[in-house]
């Protein structure tokens, strides 16, 4: 059965801080892996798409690596602002369509001042 | 403003009411999906669209039902057969077939929030 988890289920950090996020997943084949930002109460952003020839990939603050020998995925955080405040969602394809996605549970992240 | 639009924003339902979420998005996009979110579970796939008249059963589409008679809308019913029908339901569109390239982004509407009383 394809799986996605995540790691940890929540995490409380102070502002200004770094964090890591650990996304593992058994979904075979694969294709690519995102990692979504989700405020309370709204809907998904992307926030980078890698694929497996990928290892690593930033989008401002955020980097995402991939290991995909590992079947593992980490979103890295710098210098957290209390915005990023949110769930973070690992998401695995095994192809290239958006049919078969496997979402994961998700990281609630809080920033404290 | 280009996006995918859901409305309305909360829907309190009676038991044995059927309701009807709108999904409109003016990307050109030719995929359209809609997915439920509960607490504690991943996103979980109800139906989707390659394409204008037809749709595809996705992992929980008991007690839903879709229709996709033009490009730019997915109005999702959610039908008096559905058990547990409150949740939050989110619309998601990307490019399919030979204009997709790269990495298929999926894009994700504001959402739905159903309450059933």
């Amino acid at each position: 059965k394809n799986q996605v988890e995540q790691s940890p289920q929540s995490l409380i950090i102070l502002e200004g801080k770094n964090c890591t996020l650990q996304c593992n997943y058994t979904v075979s084949p694969f294709s690519n892996l995102r990692w979504y930002k989700q405020d309370t109460g709204r809907g998904p952003v992307s926030l980078t798409i890698m694929t497996f020839s990928e290892n690593t990939k930033s989008n401002g603050r955020y980097t995402a690596t991939l290991d995909a020998d590992t079947k593992q995925s980490s979103l890295h955080i710098t210098a957290s602002q209390l915005s990023d405040s949110a769930s973070y969602i690992c998401v695995v394809s095994p192809n290239f369509g958006n049919e078969k996605l496997t979402f994961g549970t998700g990281t609630r992240l809080t920033i404290i001042p | 403003d280009g996006g995918i639009t859901q409305s309305p924003k909360y829907l309190f339902r009676k038991e044995g009411q059927n309701v009807t979420l709108s999904c409109e998005q003016n990307l050109n996009h030719d995929a359209m999906y809609w997915y439920r979110q509960d607490p504690g579970q991943g996103l979980r796939l109800i139906y989707y669209s390659q394409i204008v008249n037809d749709f595809q059963k996705g992992d929980i589409a008991e007690g839903y039902s879709v229709s996709r008679e033009k490009k730019e809308s997915f109005p999702l019913t959610v039908t008096s057969a559905q058990k547990n029908p409150t949740a939050f339901y989110l619309c998601a569109s990307s490019i399919f077939g030979v204009r997709a390239s790269g990495n298929n982004e999926q894009f994700f509407g504001p959402g739905t929030r159903l309450t059933v009383l």
